[in-house]
Parts: C-alpha cells; sequence; structure tokens
C-alpha cells in the first residue's frame, strides 16, 4: 500500500461547481497535513494546511479525519484559474521537513 | 523578491556525460532538498540537507551526489547520467522555524533528457 493515496483523476467540473478530492494515508501516526497545488509542469505551491479541527481559505475548505486516516480539499465555485494538479502531502514526523511523503496527485479541469 | 532559483530550466545530455544543477535560495533558509518528479510516482526526495556541510540521502539517492558549501546554494550533481535518470527535478527550501518547517519553496523545475 503506498504511503499516501489519491485519486488521479481527472475531475472535469463546470465552473462554479463545488468539487472534493480524498487522500488517504497509511502511517497512523503521521503528524502534518498540507495540499500543494502544481500547475502543468510546473512547480509545487502550498495551498493550505490542514489542521485537525478543519480549516478555511476563502473558498477552499480542508478537513482531516484522523480515524479513518485521510484527509480531504473542498473547492467551492470553482473557477477555471483553479485547474490545476492537487498533491496531498504527509508528515509522519514533527520537527523536520526531510520525511515529507507526496502524494501523486489529484488532476482537476475547470471548464466553462 | 523572495525565491529559488533554479538553472538551467531545460537539459538534453548523454549518457556519461556529467552535469550539474544549480539551486540557490535568497531566503537565508537553513533546509533545502532535491526531488524528482515521475508520472504516476509523485514527487519522491534525492537528497536534503539541514545545513552548512550537512547533507543526508532521501529515498531515491543512487546516481547522485550534492554538496552543501553555502546556505544559499545547494548543487546536484549526476556524475554519469543514465537514460533513468530523465525526469523534471525540482530544488526546494524551508525556514528552520517551529511554525515554519514544512512549508516548502520549490524553484521552477529543470526538465533533464539523457539520451
Amino acid at each position: 500500500r503506498k504511503e499516501v493515496e489519491q485519486d488521479p483523476g481527472p475531475f472535469n467540473v463546470p465552473e462554479g461547481a463545488t468539487v472534493a478530492f480524498n487522500c488517504t494515508y497509511s502511517n497512523s501516526a503521521s503528524q502534518s497535513f498540507f495540499w500543494y497545488r502544481q500547475d502543468c509542469r510546473k512547480e509545487p505551491k502550498l495551498l493550505m494546511s490542514v489542521y485537525s479541527s478543519g480549516n478555511e481559505d476563502g473558498r477552499f475548505t480542508a478537513q482531516l479525519n484522523r480515524a479513518s486516516q485521510y484527509i480531504s480539499l473542498l473547492i467551492r465555485d470553482s473557477k477555471l484559474s483553479d485547474s490545476a494538479t492537487y498533491l496531498c502531502v504527509v508528515n509522519p514526523f514533527t520537527g523536520t521537513a526531510s520525511k515529507l511523503t507526496f502524494g501523486t496527485g489529484t488532476r482537476l479541469q475547470v471548464t466553462l | 523578491e523572495a525565491q529559488v532559483t533554479q538553472n538551467p530550466r531545460y537539459l538534453i545530455t548523454v549518457t556519461g556525460k556529467k552535469l550539474t544543477v544549480t539551486c540557490s535560495q535568497n531566503m537565508n533558509h537553513e533546509y533545502m532538498s532535491w526531488y524528482r518528479q515521475d508520472p504516476g510516482l509523485g514527487l519522491r526526495q534525492i537528497y536534503y540537507s539541514m545545513n552548512v556541510e550537512v547533507t543526508d540521502k532521501g529515498d531515491v539517492p543512487e546516481g547522485y551526489k550534492v554538496s552543501r558549501k553555502e546556505k544559499r546554494n545547494f548543487p546536484l550533481i549526476l556524475e554519469s547520467p543514465s537514460p533513468n535518470q530523465t525526469s523534471l527535478y525540482f530544488c526546494a527550501s524551508s525556514l528552520f522555524s517551529e511554525t515554519d518547517y514544512e512549508k516548502l519553496f520549490f524553484g521552477s523545475g529543470t526538465q533533464l533528457s539523457v539520451l
């Protein structure tokens, strides 16, 4: 089983739609969680951290379910500019970035 | 502007010809790392460095070397490139602070093709 698993997609949604992605992780001791966004062939950029209580940043909401070992990303009112690949990142340790584990990403395509 | 600069952006080479991909950051970050990204495999860490003169292997270090002589620079060296090292490479850095150490800043990538 992969350490971090994501549905590769693509998720094709019309502009204005709400879309959600899940990401499962295998290490129950994982400490921290993130979503990165990556445009085609460009560098990943941090989108948001995922906190235990859930957190929101504008149209984006991230949630963590430790019992079922998954994190989710919800995008409301999708824009064309949201088209990208969303990478789930898990850190099994605290205090170091050296063990960050990346999922293979979920591709989102928002259409008119 | 705060950034991680990688060069070159694209590189085509032949098997066995030594090459270096440079990486430089201007944010005074302690932590730097190299990743390669391949379809279906995601980002995999090659080497990382916690600070000057401190480097360690990541998940896929075979065929690569690194050095960290200065805080800002972390070059990736392929002594004898092979076709299976054809990939998209990213350098990343982060600040060693209690809240920011996991927030990676990536360079714009180097697409390497080894023929």
